[in-house]
């Protein structure tokens, strides 16, 4: 069965350094997704992407944050310099299409020292 | 601003009985409802979701959904302790262009053997 695939699974950066997670969506899905969960906390959005483009976004997702699809497949999550709160799980989701569920990929756990 | 509450438990009850988790939503706007499961350390799961009032059968799951009231549940039947984990209400609004969900703080449910 497809699913979605992040790397890397853990992620140790000190403060003020650039972190790329990555993520690989299922194949014919259309709909990409950023959430994080710092620890016992809720779920997060940070931002969706359709179309080569951010189609919605949270306070949360501020300059320091931005995505990209590079190559068709990849779809990337880049913070360019890291606070001690950015620590959190960072979860990968995707969807063929707006009226289905949301499947969501292991995640990645970044700690920001 | 979007709020889902839940009680966050832990919620806890024999290994057979009948677990029943419940959520309110703040908008109005939300017109599909997504229950997902979410182990330690894990990401969410989808469990089932609805869109219609009333009640929705999956298996050992029952969603019902009452719209005026702003108010979805979840009830488990013949809980197991594999079902020990923390559900995530994640009401949807279709107007949204992004589709991302709102999460509400999950309640933590402990089925005891």
């Amino acid at each position: 069965e497809p699913e979605v695939t992040q790397t890397p699974s853990h992620q140790v950066t000190q403060m003020g350094q650039e972190v790329i997670l990555r993520c690989v969506p299922i194949s014919n899905h259309l709909y990409f997704y950023w959430y994080r969960q710092i620890l016992g906390q809720k779920v997060e959005f940070l931002v969706s992407f359709y179309n080569n483009e951010i189609s919605e976004k949270s306070e949360i997702f501020d300059d320091q944050f931005s995505v990209e699809r590079p190559d068709g497949s990849n779809f990337t999550l880049k913070i360019r310099s890291t606070k001690l709160e950015d620590s959190a799980m960072y979860f990968c989701a995707s969807t063929p299409g707006l009226a289905y569920e949301q499947y969501f990929g292991p995640g990645t756990r970044l700690t920001v020292t | 601003q979007k709020e889902v509450e839940q009680n966050s438990g832990p919620l806890s009850v024999p290994e057979g009985a009948i677990a029943s988790l419940n959520c309110t939503y703040s908008d109005r706007g939300s017109q599909s409802f997504f229950w997902y499961r979410q182990y330690s350390g894990k990401s969410p799961e989808l469990i089932m979701f609805i869109y219609s009032n009333g009640d929705k059968e999956d298996g050992r799951f029952t969603a019902q959904l009452n719209k005026a009231s702003q108010y979805v549940s979840l009830l488990i039947r013949d809980s197991q302790p594999s079902d020990s984990a923390t559900y995530l209400c994640a009401p949807r609004q279709r107007d949204n262009y992004g589709q991302n969900f709102v999460f509400g703080p999950g309640t933590r449910l402990s089925v005891l053997p």
